[in-house]
C-alpha cells in the first residue's frame, strides 16, 4: 500500500540551527501538507503545496519557514534559525486532490536544544 | 476561523464497552468531516470520513454521522477492544473559502485507553 516517508524520524538540533525535514508523499499526489504538533497538544496546519507553489498557509508558517519540491518525489520543510519553541512533531500529508483524503507519514520528532 | 471541539480525555473504558467521543465543529462554509487515528509510536491514519450533512462514516467498527443541524460528528463504537486503544482527532476541511488546500482543522485529540 502506498504510503508517506518522512526522515529522519527524530532530529536534534542547536538554537539557532537551520533544520530540513523530508517528506515523500504518494507518488500520484498533487497536495502536500505540513503540519506540526507541539507535545500535548492539537496537530496545526502549517502549509499547503499544490502545482510547485504555496497554496495555502496559516499565521505559525512565518519567514522562519520555507517549503520546497527540490524534484518529483521529496516536499521538504525547512526551518531557519530554529528556537526552543519549535519542537514538537511535524507531519508531511498528501492527498490526490484537495478535496479527498490526505495521508500522514509518520511524522519527524524535531528536538531543539 | 474554523474550529473543531472533542472531549478531553484520557478516555477509560473496559473491553467490550460503548464508546462515544463527541466532537462538535464550527465553520463557515460547508466542512467535510474526518476522524483521525494514532496509534503510539505511529502517524495519523484516517479512520473515516463524511463530505455532506446526514453522511455517515463507518469503518472498524467506529461510526460518525455528519449532524449539520448540531454541527456534531461524534464518533461511536458498539464494543470496544484493547487493540482500539489510541488518540483520535476530530478534523474538518473545506470550511472556509480555500477550497481543499486549506488545510485540516484538528481537535485536540481524545486519549482512549481500553483495559482488559
Amino acid at each position: 500500500e502506498p504510503e508517506v516517508t518522512q526522515t529522519p524520524s527524530h532530529q536534534v538540533t542547536q538554537m539557532g540551527q537551520e533544520v530540513i525535514l523530508r517528506c515523500v508523499p504518494i507518488s500520484n499526489h498533487l497536495y502536500f501538507y505540513w503540519y506540526r504538533q507541539i507535545l500535548g497538544q492539537k496537530v496545526e496546519f502549517l502549509v499547503s503545496f499544490y502545482n510547485n507553489e504555496i497554496s495555502e498557509k496559516s499565521e505559525i508558517f512565518d519567514d522562519q519557514f520555507s517549503v520546497e519540491r527540490p524534484d518529483g518525489s521529496n516536499f521538504t520543510l525547512k526551518i531557519r534559525s530554529t528556537k526552543l519553541e519549535d519542537s514538537a512533531m511535524y507531519f508531511c500529508a498528501s492527498s490526490g486532490t484537495g478535496l479527498t483524503e490526505a495521508f500522514f507519514g509518520q511524522g519527524t520528532r524535531l528536538t531543539v536544544v | 476561523g474554523d474550529s473543531v471541539t472533542q472531549m478531553e480525555g484520557p478516555v477509560t473504558l473496559s473491553e467490550e464497552a460503548f464508546l462515544t467521543i463527541n466532537c462538535t465543529y464550527t465553520a463557515t462554509g460547508y466542512p467535510s468531516l474526518f476522524w483521525y487515528v494514532q496509534y503510539p509510536g505511529e502517524g495519523l491514519q484516517l479512520l473515516l470520513k463524511a463530505t455532506k450533512a446526514d453522511d455517515k462514516g463507518s469503518n472498524k467498527g467506529f461510526e460518525a454521522t455528519y449532524r449539520k443541524e448540531t454541527t456534531s460528528f461524534h464518533l461511536e463504537k458498539g464494543s470496544v477492544q484493547v487493540s482500539d486503544s489510541a488518540v483520535y482527532f476530530c478534523a474538518l476541511s473545506g470550511g472556509g473559502s480555500g477550497g481543499g488546500a486549506d488545510g485540516l482543522t484538528f481537535g485536540k485529540g481524545t486519549h482512549l485507553i481500553i483495559q482488559p
